[in-house]
């Protein structure tokens, strides 16, 4: 079974709207960590923002917003107010400390393209 | 500033031929990853190593190779073996083995084999 799983190979925003990219994941383990990274046209992979499992409160970086649904399995990234430079492919990655050796595994991204 | 630096950023190898890609960081993270990246596609672990002199195969090793002798390299080699090298590939690192610390990638080695 996938353990991340990004259902959205492609989405279309306006400028300055919110838009939420989705992420569901698959882990027995009950320590793990949740991260998405942006991959501009250049290719490298940036960090955006990261999830505890056990962590509370959702994770707030900036623009970003990681949604937390633990019970849902689930880790969307919002972004809001999109702007031109957030035109990328995003992936979703879970790190598990007990079962994967702390091994980060990636879904197979979404690209998200920023409409003027 | 500390980084990750990949070198050559753009890579071409002939057919049969054995060829590494440098991975170099400096800060002086212990646990240091290889992966592939196909068009369209995400991340596939091919190596990882989470201490120096020692290191482990991903899901797709076969026709890879790595050495870590310094805690600050972890060079890749693609062999002959490997049918169908052609990709994108990365190298991160990270502080430790723990859900906690994210990757800090570099910017890559694009490989073509003509």
């Amino acid at each position: 079974a996938q353990k991340i799983t990004q259902t959205q190979p492609g989405m279309f925003v306006q400028e300055k709207e919110a838009v939420t990219l989705d992420c569901t994941y698959d882990t027995s383990d009950p320590s793990y960590g949740l991260f998405w990274y942006k991959q501009p046209s250049s290719g490298e992979m940036i960090f955006l923002i990261y999830q505890g499992s056990y962590d509370q409160q959702n994770a707030t970086e900036g623009r970003y917003s990681l949604n937390f649904q633990k019970a849902r399995k689930s880790a969307n990234l919002v972004i809001s107010a999109s702007q031109l430079g957030d035109s990328a492919m995003y992936f979703c990655a879970m790190r598990e400390v007990n079962t994967n050796a702390g091994k980060s595994t990636f879904g197979d991204g979404t690209t998200l393209t920023v409409k003027p | 500033d500390g980084g990750i630096t990949q070198s050559p950023k753009y890579l071409f190898r002939k057919e049969g031929q054995n060829v590494t890609l440098s991975c170099e960081q400096n800060l002086n993270h212990d646990a240091m990853y290889w992966y592939r990246q196909d068009p369209g596609q995400g991340l596939r672990l091919i190596y990882y190593s989470q201490i120096v002199n020692d290191f482990q195969k991903g899901d797709i090793a076969e026709g890879y190779s790595v050495s870590r002798e310094k805690k600050e390299s972890f060079p890749l080699t693609v062999t002959s073996a490997q049918k169908n090298p052609t990709a994108f590939y990365l190298c991160a690192s990270s502080r430790g083995d723990t859900q906690i610390y994210g990757y800090t990638f570099g910017s890559g080695t694009r490989l073509t084999v003509v």
